[in-house]
């Protein structure tokens, strides 16, 4: 069945520091890939999503590109700020199911230090 | 701020007793998911409602059953609750048959089993 697979965290790095955050999947036919952030204590927000094959999301300086060939879709961005701590989620969605179901990856926490 | 609305954010229950969650969909979406979210887990999908109907299932029990109302809403319902059922709960909206696929949660419900 499909899956996503994320790197452990937690992930500590200081200010300014570039991130990445590996994630893979596994799918039948060509899914839509996301990412979501959970800062304490609340719910899920998208932070970028990517649709097709080489398809590049990106929002407040994060990117990730949907790289069909690695069946990857890490996220990285180049200067990481204290407000950037949170727990990241890689997920997929079905292309035939339209929205709904998402596979989760089982997250990555990212704790950036002054 | 996503438009998905629940209540009550945080609840405690005792084992045995039943549960009902509520979701107001974000204005436009036809479609609403249920999630529960274990501590430390990526969040599982539990089912799906289109149309009023449930239109896919995760690998949950019978005793997890929901409703969706003429406006979209929703409500989740978990009988017998045991101890395991405690984790935060869930809801995103989506509009099936449109464009971009995304999805949108709630900030969730916060469920205690005692």
């Amino acid at each position: 069945g499909n899956s996503v697979t994320q790197m452990e965290g937690p992930v500590t790095l200081s200010e300014e520091a570039f991130l990445t955050i590996n994630c893979t999947y596994t799918a039948t036919g060509y899914p839509s890939l996301f990412w979501y952030v959970q800062y304490p204590g609340e719910g899920l927000q998208l932070l970028l999503k990517a649709t097709k094959a080489d398809d590049k999301g990106s929002n407040k300086g994060f990117e990730a590109t949907y790289r069909k060939e690695t069946t990857s879709f890490h996220l990285e961005k180049g200067s990481v700020q204290v407000s950037d701590s949170a727990v990241y989620f890689c997920a997929l969605s079905d292309r035939n199911n339209q929205g709904g179901k998402l596979i989760f990856g089982q997250g990555t926490e990212l704790s950036v230090k002054p | 701020e996503t438009g998905v609305t629940q209540s009550p954010t945080h609840l405690i229950k005792t084992r045995g007793q039943q549960v009902t969650l509520r979701c107001s969909s974000q204005s436009g979406h036809n479609t609403v998911s249920w999630y529960q979210q274990a501590l430390g887990q990526g969040p599982q999908f539990i089912f799906q409602y289109y149309r009023e109907e449930e239109n896919g299932r995760g690998n949950f029990p019978p005793r997890f059953s929901g409703l969706q109302f003429p406006n979209y809403s929703s409500e989740l319902n978990v009988n017998a609750l045991e101890l395991d059922d405690s984790a935060l709960y869930l809801c995103a909206s989506s509009l099936l048959g449109g464009s971009g696929n995304t999805i949108y949660f709630g900030e969730g419900s916060w469920l205690t089993v005692v």
